[in-house]
């Protein structure tokens, strides 16, 4: 089936440094998606990218994509205390696989 | 802003017990999810629902099924619920091909 798996399950970074995260999935999608979780919470939407764009910003927030690798990144620049969380990418089409998760640990 | 409630934030069941789980959304969204989430696990999808009384299997379905009578509920049975089904389960909906799915707080279901 597809999956998103993200890497590195961890991270721990200074506040104001960049975080990177990564994500690959197995098979052909419309579009990819990263999210948020906050300790014992519901996943939040952050950002959409569909299969036939490469780069999207929002705010902070910086992610690619790669189709012929099956992979996608995201950036959290000049990150925050408040960014600490579990981020996690959805791949699919009108249904979402999701993968294990990057837990990011920003310290101040 | 899009609301998905889920019915309890908390639950403990016994074995052998049968468990609903609900989850009601507000934004008239086409298609609805249930995942459970484990440490190391991720999120694993259950079922998907894409229309009223439509319902598609996801990863992991053993032990579960779903109703949907209503396009705004989503409903998890646990037939007979069992130790191992102790998880976070999350509900989530979306409108769509290439739109943007909502979240539940989730609901931590301990079966002792």
């Amino acid at each position: 089936s597809q999956q998103g798996e993200e890497d590195p399950q961890a991270l721990s970074i200074q506040e104001g440094e960049n975080a990177t995260m990564n994500c690959s999935y197995k098979t052909s999608i419309n579009n990819l998606q990263w999210y948020r979780q906050n300790s014992g919470r519901g996943l939040v939407h952050l950002i959409l990218i569909r299969s036939n764009e490469r780069e999207k910003h929002s705010g902070r927030l910086r992610v690619t994509l790669d189709t012929s690798k099956k992979s996608s990144s995201l950036l959290i620049t000049a990150s925050r205390a408040a960014d600490t969380a579990s981020y996690f990418c959805g791949a699919g089409t009108y249904k979402y696989i999701f993968g294990t998760g990057t837990r990011l640990k920003v310290l101040a | 802003d899009v609301k998905v409630t889920q019915s309890s934030r908390y639950l403990v069941k016994r074995t052998g017990e049968k468990v609903f789980l609900e989850c009601v959304q507000d934004m008239d969204h086409e298609n609805m999810f249930w995942y459970r989430q484990d440490p190391g696990l991720g999120l694993r999808l259950i079922y998907f629902s894409y229309d009223v009384k439509m319902k598609e299997k996801g990863d992991i379905p053993e032990g579960y099924s779903v109703s949907r009578e209503k396009k705004e509920r989503f409903s998890l049975i646990l037939e007979s619920a069992s130790t191992n089904q102790t998880s976070m389960y999350l509900c989530a909906s979306s409108d769509g091909l290439n739109t943007e799915a909502f979240f539940g707080q989730g609901t931590r279901l301990t079966v002792v």
